[in-house]
């Protein structure tokens, strides 16, 4: 059973483009937020993160969008650049599962030049 | 300021042997997590050590078992392997405070 569902699979953008990869949980105990970027042969590196409390945050290029009550949250890349093709994890974890993150499946991005 | 590091980066056994991985947590860093991720799939999450003793575990048998050391360092055990134990294996290091986790590169794990 797969606590959070990401999508789409894969996506192609131009370079410039805005890539936006969405996930969706179902435990409302969940209360922390994070998106992580892999590389091929690499581990995740954590790119931003997010709590209920706020709708949208801003690092850098990545944007998160949250909806609280939709139980959605969403991954906006801006100015999308060939580095970063890559795959993309959402990820969610709660105070009743402390440490314990549920990913996504994953989103494929390639940016092409 | 070394970052998490793991060992080997790479490891092929046959079924039914035993195996060993390590991880070196993030300077500073008290609690370890460890994750399973397949060929084109999210991590998976199997324990996490803290204080020495495993906090929270995830859906995996009693075959994958850990240890903590009093430096923070951690390792992976998996015995009787099989074919679908191939995965990378993925180490995590964080405060036991705090949520956010620091992913090391894993050790690619082959089971042939």
């Amino acid at each position: 059973q797969q606590q959070v569902k990401q999508s789409p699979q894969s996506l192609i953008v131009q370079k410039g483009g805005i890539p936006i990869i969405n996930c969706a949980y179902e435990n409302t105990a969940f209360d922390y937020f994070p998106w992580y970027q892999q590389f091929p042969g690499k581990g995740p590196a954590l790119l931003i993160a997010i709590r209920p409390d706020v709708s949208e945050k801003k690092e850098g290029r990545f944007t998160i969008s949250f909806n609280k009550s939709a139980k959605q949250f969403s991954l906006h890349i801006m100015d999308s650049q060939p580095g970063d093709s890559a795959t993309y994890f959402c990820a969610a974890s709660g105070t009743d599962s402390w440490g314990k993150f549920q990913f996504g499946a994953g989103t494929q991005v390639v940016v092409t030049p | 300021d070394a970052g998490v590091t793991q060992s080997p980066t790479h490891l092929i056994k046959t079924r039914g042997q035993q195996v060993t991985l390590r991880c070196s947590p993030k300077s500073g860093h008290d609690t370890v997590s460890w994750y399973q991720q397949a060929l084109g799939q999210g991590p998976q999450f199997i324990f996490q050590y803290y204080e020495e003793e495993e906090r929270q575990r995830g859906n995996f048998p009693d075959r994958f078992s850990g240890h903590q050391f009093p430096n923070y360092s951690s390792e992976l055990n998996v015995n009787a392997l099989l074919l679908g134990d191939s995965a990378l294996y993925l180490c995590a290091s964080s405060l036991y405070t705090e949520e956010t986790q620091y992913f090391g590169p894993g050790t690619r794990l082959l089971v042939l």
